[in-house]
């Protein structure tokens, strides 16, 4: 079955980065997209972004551009998420989400991990 | 950038009750291209419809989505208790400015 499991919760100072795991299991790592979904404290959803795991090629949300670096290790079937320039604004769950046959909607998500940014 | 509205914020029902939650979008929606994702708390969201209609692997038949356009409706038939959490639209498709609405919370009358 398929399984996204996220690395733990993290405590940055503002202006730190953080750098997010998801390592992923029971299909071919390389055959689907894979994305970052965020969630501030009793918020919405917020997409920040798209890695194609095969080639490594990325696409950003605007308002994360410059931001935020999606990198993939095909070798242990990971995705790494790493926001830099924290702010307390940035604490939110953040979610590894798997796409569906390139449609870009999301049937498989990780168990999010809770990032907390505070002096 | 296509902006989803969902209505009402809060829906307070009862179970066996019927709910409709709408999800209006900004633009017209191609393909109707429309998710919906329940989500509990402490849980992440769990996709229950895409393509404005077609229901997920393993979701009850009570879920149903409907609509084209700009106008899409999420109903829940008769609710169970287990239904009661926060659903959410997302808009997907070729163009990758994902967005999400910003939710409706089916709460326990």
């Amino acid at each position: 079955q398929v399984q996204l499991v996220q690395s733990g919760a993290e405590v940055k100072k503002p202006g730190a980065s953080v750098k997010v795991s998801c390592k992923a299991s029971g299909y071919t790592f390389i055959s689907y997209y894979m994305h970052w979904v965020r969630q501030a404290p009793g918020q919405g959803l917020e997409w920040m972004g798209i890695i194609n795991p095969s080639g490594g090629s990325t696409t950003y949300a605007q308002r994360f551009q410059g931001r935020v670096t999606m990198t993939r290790d095909t070798s242990t079937s990971t995705v790494y998420m790493e926001l830099s320039s924290l702010r307390s604004e940035d604490t939110a769950v953040y979610y590894c989400a798997r796409d569906v046959q390139s449609a870009y909607f999301f049937a498989y998500w990780g168990q999010g991990t809770l990032v907390t940014v505070s002096s | 950038e296509i902006v989803l509205t969902q209505s009402p914020g809060t829906l307070s029902l009862s179970p066996g009750e019927r709910a409709a939650l709408s999800c209006r979008a900004s633009q017209s929606v191609t393909s109707s291209y429309l998710a919906w994702y329940q989500q509990k708390p402490g849980q992440a969201p769990r996709l229950l419809i895409y393509g404005a209609s077609i229901r997920a692997t393993g979701i009850p038949d009570r879920f149903s989505g409907s609509g084209s356009g700009t106008d899409f409706t999420l109903t829940i038939s008769r609710l169970e208790p287990e239904d009661f959490a926060v659903y959410y639209c997302q808009r997907y498709g070729t163009s990758l400015a994902l967005t999400f609405g910003g939710g409706t919370k089916v709460e326990i009358k």
